[in-house]
């Protein structure tokens, strides 16, 4: 049973070009989450989705920064024009309910750290 | 606004003895508490966690501790073992479904 699953594990860009990251959760598992981890830092909360839906994005940054979960295929964390800023380790989680199994338990891929140049 | 901290940001222990984990939140909304171990260019792991409508959760060598009037929760691991040596997250949860992390507290078990 494989679990949550990130691609790239790294990913190096320059800066104005576009990144894409991708999520695919836990077999049977509908709900998806991003989470984005600064150097010494704890995660933070970006954007929730559902399949074709967006529940929750207060954490998304208002420009450059989209993310889809289609019907079909993974959710995609697409971040536009890179900044150094950007630099960071993106994580991916998974539940297969709205509040996880019991106590709203969210189950992480290994994340993708992209580097801006 | 830090909602979740963790004001140690490591931990030594000696193997086989007890390590304490602290955390402190301010959002009397939280109803859920969560304890996530990292590895080193992994993602977290879930470990444990509590409802607030508990003071305590046992699962093996880790035991969570909640006090909701001084806003706190512990983990406790006992005994320790070298390969807990990791980085320790407390998350919080509450109307929405989104966590809230602590900065981490990196523990290290020696022999």
């Amino acid at each position: 049973n494989a679990g949550v699953m990130q691609n790239p594990r790294h990913l190096v860009r320059r800066r104005g070009q576009e990144a894409r990251l991708r999520c695919s959760p836990m077999k049977g598992h509908s709900h998806v989450y991003w989470y984005r981890q600064l150097p010494e830092e704890g995660l933070k909360f970006m954007v929730y989705l559902q399949k074709e839906n967006i529940i929750d994005e207060s954490g998304m940054p208002k420009e450059r920064f989209s993310a889809e979960f289609p019907k079909e295929g993974p959710s995609i964390l697409r971040i536009q024009q890179v900044v150094r800023g950007d630099s960071a380790a993106y994580f991916c989680a998974s539940s297969p309910v709205a509040g996880g199994l019991t106590y709203n338990e969210q189950f992480f891929g290994p994340g993708t750290r992209l580097t801006v140049l | 606004d830090q909602q979740v901290k963790q004001n140690s940001p490591s931990l030594s222990v000696q193997e086989g003895r007890i390590s304490i984990l602290n955390c402190d939140y301010t959002n009397s909304m939280f109803d859920y508490f969560l304890w996530y171990k990292k590895y080193p260019a992994e993602g977290p792991t879930f470990l444990i966690s509590i409802s607030s409508i508990k003071d305590k959760n046992e699962d093996g060598r880790f035991t969570v501790f909640l006090n909701k009037s001084a806003k706190h929760l512990s983990l406790h691991i006992v005994p320790s073992q070298p390969g807990d040596s990791a980085v320790y997250f407390c998350a919080a949860s509450g109307e929405t479904d989104k966590l809230i992390f602590g900065t981490g507290t990196r523990l290290q078990v020696f022999p």
